[in-house]
């Protein structure tokens, strides 16, 4: 079975600086890796994902990640931090047939600082 | 106009009551589902429908029953409420069964006094 897990429960930036979340995964076969985003009080967006094309993906509001094989992870990142970012930030992976078996990671709350 | 639609948003009720939680999609789907996320943001799906067909049920208890009408609704029926079941239980679809983007919904709180 797949798994995911986030290094860093709570992670603290301040406003224009680099974010870094990251996600680690463990499948047998090739996955698809999403990042979702959870504001306050809301259901999760989904921010990028990939499906096995590039390894770079880009996501909306500037977010990208890079799928690494060799390391199993899929690192959430942005080069400037915008107090808009500040929300739950969740990793998942998910195998054939993908809709039945997605699992999440425990999450990691993205804080901006002023 | 909203996706993935749940009602109600929050919901406060005493133990031993049965609640229902609606969700309805206009996003032409044949997969819907119900998740369950803690106290601490651990996400866990609870039961996954396709084109009104059951798919997915997790140890969930059997207090818990899902309907599917129609592929475009998903409705989460709770009896016998238990403070444990406290909780933001989330809907979400997906395009089908092989596609990996969920849809979710805004969610419902639920409170069990």
């Amino acid at each position: 079975a797949q798994s995911v897990t986030q290094l860093g429960s709570h992670v603290s930036v301040s406003e224009g600086a680099l974010v870094l979340l990251r996600c680690n995964y463990s499948s047998s076969v090739p996955p698809y890796l999403f990042w979702y985003v959870q504001y306050p009080n809301q259901g999760l967006q989904l921010l990028l994902k990939y499906t096995s094309a590039a390894t770079l993906v880009k996501g909306i509001n500037g977010f990208e990640a890079e799928f690494k094989k060799s390391e199993t992870s899929f690192h959430l990142t942005k080069p400037s931090a915008h107090m808009s970012d500040a929300a739950e930030y969740f990793c998942a992976v998910s195998v054939a047939p993908y809709g039945q078996n997605f699992v999440f990671g425990p999450g990691t709350r993205l804080s901006v600082l002023p | 106009d909203t996706a993935v639609s749940q009602t109600p948003k929050y919901l406060v009720t005493q133990m031993g009551n049965d609640k229902s939680i609606k969700c309805e999609q206009n996003l032409g789907h044949d997969t819907m589902y119900w998740y369950k996320q803690d106290s601490k943001k651990f996400l866990k799906i609870m039961f996954s429908y396709n084109n009104k067909e059951l798919i997915i049920n997790e140890t969930v208890p059997n207090r818990f029953s899902p309907k599917s009408p129609d592929k475009a609704h998903l409705n989460l029926h709770i009896n016998s409420l238990e403070l444990g079941d406290s909780a933001v239980y989330f809907c979400a679809s997906s395009r089908d069964l092989n596609t990996g983007e969920l849809f979710f919904g805004e969610g419902s709180r639920l409170t069990v006094l």
